[in-house]
């Protein structure tokens, strides 16, 4: 069965804050997690994919990935307004062609 | 510049008016996909397609029609379009979608579609 969970929201933090979205899944073939951005009325964006246990970072965003609990989660540090959006997690099974998205989780960046 | 395109992106029609949205990329990717977005439902595939006819479906293939002739170009076909199906529609690409853990999917910029 295929799942994503996600909290829809809407989150709200203070600028200069860190926001952390959370995501969890039911599917333990699941290979590769994926964290994408979408701004309203937009396309989803890609921010960062992670595949193994632990944290990966680029620049004020972290992905961290825990497979024995099925959980991967998205951490923005020092917020801004502009970071406010809809944050999608999706995963991929292994060698498989589709991709499997969550609801979603908006954030807003209260100046 | 590299893309994603479709079109239209704004479309209004009637219950059984059929219609084709069209979809193309300049990246030489091989991997295609449809995706519908709805309120509280978020992103569901549609169809896919791994080359040059090679289809298949997603999570939510009724009531639609693909086609993958050219490499480029991956249309979304709805023969007789009805009201269940007003959504925002979003094409992607890939290069290697499958086989690799670390490829990503280019979106185009969506297809607002309303059946009336």
């Amino acid at each position: 069965q295929k799942e994503v969970e996600q909290n829809s929201g809407p989150l709200s933090v203070p600028e200069g804050a860190i926001a952390s979205l959370n995501c969890t899944y039911s599917d333990r073939g699941s290979q590769s997690f994926f964290w994408y951005r979408q701004y309203s009325g937009k396309s989803p964006e890609l921010i960062m994919f992670i595949y193994s246990n632990g944290d990966k970072e680029d620049g004020r965003f972290t992905a961290q990935l825990n497979k024995a609990s099925q959980y991967v989660s998205l951490l923005i540090r020092d917020s801004q307004p502009s970071d406010s959006a809809t944050y999608l997690c999706a995963f991929k099974r292994a060698g498989s062609y589709q991709l499997t998205f969550g609801k979603g989780t908006k954030l807003s960046v209260i100046p | 510049e590299a893309q994603v395109t479709q079109n239209p992106r704004y479309l209004i029609t009637v219950t059984g008016k059929k219609l084709t949205v069209t979809c193309s990329q300049n990246m030489n990717h091989e991997y295609m996909s449809w995706y519908r977005q709805d309120p509280g439902l978020g992103l569901r595939q549609i169809y896919y397609s791994m080359n040059v006819e090679v289809t298949d479906k997603g999570d939510v293939p009724e009531g639609y029609k693909v086609s993958r002739k050219e490499k480029r170009n991956f249309p979304l076909i709805l023969e007789s379009p009805s009201p269940n199906q007003t959504s925002l529609y979003f094409c992607a690409s890939s290069p290697l979608w499958g086989r690799a853990s670390t490829d990503t999917q280019y979106f185009g910029p969506g297809t607002r579609l309303t059946v009336l």
